[in-house]
């Protein structure tokens, strides 16, 4: 069955430093990959996406990712935090069988420390 | 003004109670989604529908109903709400076969 990984519950990182979350995800073929910040109270935001082409993606607010079939991984990184990045992070994969589906990752709760 | 909103953002309702959920969206999309957000699951799909005439289950549509009303309004009900229904509930949209998703900023339901 399809599903997206998010091996990280929670991550810590001081303001300035640089983050990797990790997603990994189970498909036969590749999937349109996403990445959404929801910050408290609000819905999700698109930080970024890959369909195809060049496996670094850029994004919103300074965020990057990577796309590596190899490791059916999609991470998305930051080389330097900002404390409004504190917020809940999910990578997602819509898969394109015919029909719509979308899975989302559990989430990864990033918090900002001074 | 928000593309995608949602009302009520807060309800506390009693087991058993009827509860509509609403959606309205300013996108100008055709596809529109319900999610549920539980602490740990993610965002798990309870309905979505890609036109006015199109209605589709997700992976956890028992004891949920939808309304597309228009293009852009998009409801959902629960029509004898319980306690293991309570969670954040989101609107999304999508144009077309593009995937990607816009959000409304989420009804929090609580069934006591």
């Amino acid at each position: 069955a399809q599903s997206v990984t998010q091996p990280d519950i929670h991550i810590t990182v001081s303001e300035g430093a640089s983050l990797e979350l990790r997603c990994n995800y189970s498909y036969g073929a590749t999937p349109y990959l996403f990445w959404y910040v929801q910050s408290p109270g609000q819905g999700l935001q698109l930080l970024l996406k890959y369909f195809s082409g060049d496996t670094l993606v850029q994004g919103i607010k300074g965020f990057e990712a990577e796309f590596k079939r190899s490791q059916s991984s999609f991470n998305l990184r930051k080389p330097s935090v900002h404390w409004s990045d504190a917020a809940e992070y999910f990578c997602a994969v819509a898969l394109n069988t015919g029909g719509f589906k979308t899975i989302f990752g559990a989430g990864t709760r990033l918090f900002v420390k001074a | 003004d928000a593309d995608v909103t949602q009302t009520p953002r807060n309800r506390i309702t009693k087991t058993g109670k009827r509860i509509m959920l609403e959606c309205s969206q300013t996108k100008g999309h055709d596809r529109m989604y319900w999610y549920r957000q539980d602490p740990g699951l993610g965002l798990r799909l309870i309905y979505y529908s890609f036109d006015v005439k199109d209605i589709n289950k997700g992976e956890i549509s028992d004891g949920y109903s939808v309304s597309r009303q228009a293009q852009a309004k998009f409801s959902l009900s629960l029509e004898s709400a319980i306690p293991n229904q309570t969670a954040l509930y989101f609107c999304a949209t999508s144009a077309g076969a593009t995937y990607e998703q816009y959000f409304g900023p989420g009804t929090r339901l609580t069934v006591t």
